[in-house]
């Protein structure tokens, strides 16, 4: 069974960058047709997609993200990681990582990790 | 950009009793491929139905998926106190590449 853990910072400073890291045991994320996702959840809100990984290289962004947003995977340490740029209190929110299964669902999820973007 | 609408946006309704839970989307989706999550709390979503009427790996058979194009319904039979959550519908294909509604509460008296 694929377990995703997020860790990362809880608290970042307006217009700083924000880095997430995504550890995968039970599953390799170099495996083929392995797509492996960031989403995000604001305070009481619903939920936003935020881009994937896949093949270890590939990456693919919600378009209203695409241009502050990066998604990186480092093999050797079975984890990727989110960074994103010029944050503000509108980027306050859980983040979660998440294996994409039939390259369309959300089949197995971390337990989040709350990002307050606060000075 | 594809909208997914739930409705409605909350529902209170006894244990034992059926809920029917809807989501409309603004364009088709392509090969039906929509998804319901259920989230409870403090916790990640998890995934309860795909291809909009497969049920996952350990959901019971009383949830239940149905729909096509855009229209899709999440069918609870018996419902259950634990079953109290914010339900989710997803969609894959359209731009934004995936995207969710704005979920409904499902409140358990």
């Amino acid at each position: 069974q694929v377990q995703l853990q997020e860790s990362g910072p809880g608290l970042v400073k307006p217009s700083e960058t924000l880095s997430l890291t995504c550890n995968v045991s039970g599953g390799s994320i170099s495996s083929a047709d392995s797509y492996w996702s960031w989403i995000r959840q604001p305070p009481g809100k619903g939920l936003e997609w935020i881009g994937y990984i896949y093949n270890s290289g590939s990456t693919y962004f919600n378009p209203s993200l695409k241009s502050r947003v990066s998604i990186s995977a480092d093999t050797s340490k079975n984890h990727f990681s989110l960074k994103m740029s010029s944050v503000t209190a509108a980027d306050t929110a859980v983040y979660y990582c998440a294996r994409i299964g039939d390259f369309a669902y959300f089949h197995h999820w971390g337990l989040g990790t709350l990002v307050t973007v606060s000075s | 950009e594809i909208v997914l609408t739930q409705s409605p946006a909350t529902l209170s309704l006894s244990p034992g009793e059926r809920a029917t839970l809807s989501c409309g989307a603004s364009q088709s989706v392509g090969s039906n491929f929509l998804a319901w999550y259920q989230q409870k709390p403090g916790l990640a979503p998890r995934l309860l139905i795909y291809h909009a009427s497969t049920r996952a790996t350990g959901i019971p058979d009383r949830f239940s998926g149905s729909g096509s194009g855009t229209d899709f319904t999440l069918t609870i039979s018996r419902l259950e106190p634990g079953d109290s959550a914010v339900y989710y519908c997803q969609q894959y294909g359209r731009s934004p590449l995936y995207s969710f509604g704005q979920g409904t509460h499902l409140q358990i008296k």
